[in-house]
């Protein structure tokens, strides 16, 4: 499958700082979504890119995708306590898309 | 705004009950989908389905079928739950089209005891 793979499994950071996640992945792609979940929570769509594009931004959100390199990063800038969530990237073909295994992070007050 | 809504937040069944797992959605969605969450694992699917009565199997759909008979709602059956089927269960939709966002329901944790 072409599962996405999320680096590091884990982050730790201090409100206000950035934090970047990275996500490869192994095979051509025509798009690479990501995703969060809060504790207990269902998964919430956060940013599309497609294969054509090379950065996108919402908000505090910015997705890079390297599509040469076959991975995609994430950064969450200003970083606020309520960005405590996984992370995850997806990957896939036309109706359904395969999950990483995501990225844990803690924003500490 | 999508609304995914799963019968239940937390369930308990005992080893070899049939176990039903419902899934509604509000948005006309052509595509539905069941995933199971197991820490360390991540999300992977277990059915999908692109229209009513339609269903592809996902990555393991062992010891699962799905019921697809009206647009708004998908079921997950557990022919005869087993204890290796405790985990969460989330269900999504998507519309039509290439790689559509997923819209999430809050999930189901089921322990099979």
């Amino acid at each position: 499958s072409q599962q996405g793979e999320e680096d590091p499994q884990a982050l730790s950071i201090q409100e206000g700082e950035n934090a970047t996640m990275n996500c490869s992945y192994k095979t051509s792609i025509n798009n690479l979504q990501w995703y969060r979940q809060n504790s207990g929570r269902g998964l919430v769509h956060l940013i599309l890119i497609r294969s054509n594009e090379r950065e996108k931004h919402s908000g505090r959100l910015r997705v890079t995708l390297d599509t040469s390199k076959k991975s995609s990063s994430l950064l969450i800038t200003a970083s606020r306590a309520a960005d405590t969530a996984s992370y995850f990237c997806a990957t896939g073909g036309y109706q359904k898309v395969t999950f990483g295994i995501g990225t844990k992070l803690q924003v500490i007050p | 705004d999508v609304k995914v809504t799963q019968s239940s937040r937390y369930l308990v069944k005992r080893t070899g009950e049939k176990v039903f797992l419902e899934c509604v959605q509000d948005m006309d969605h052509e595509n539905m989908f069941w995933y199971r969450q197991d820490p360390g694992l991540g999300l992977r699917l277990i059915y999908f389905s692109y229209d009513v009565k339609m269903k592809e199997k996902g990555d393991i759909p062992e010891g699962y079928s799905v019921s697809r008979e009206k647009k708004e709602r998908f079921s997950l059956i557990l022919e005869s739950a087993s204890t290796n089927q405790t985990s969460m269960y989330l269900c999504a939709s998507s519309s039509d089209g290439l790689n559509q966002p997923q819209h999430f329901g809050d999930g189901t944790r089921l322990s099979i005891l």
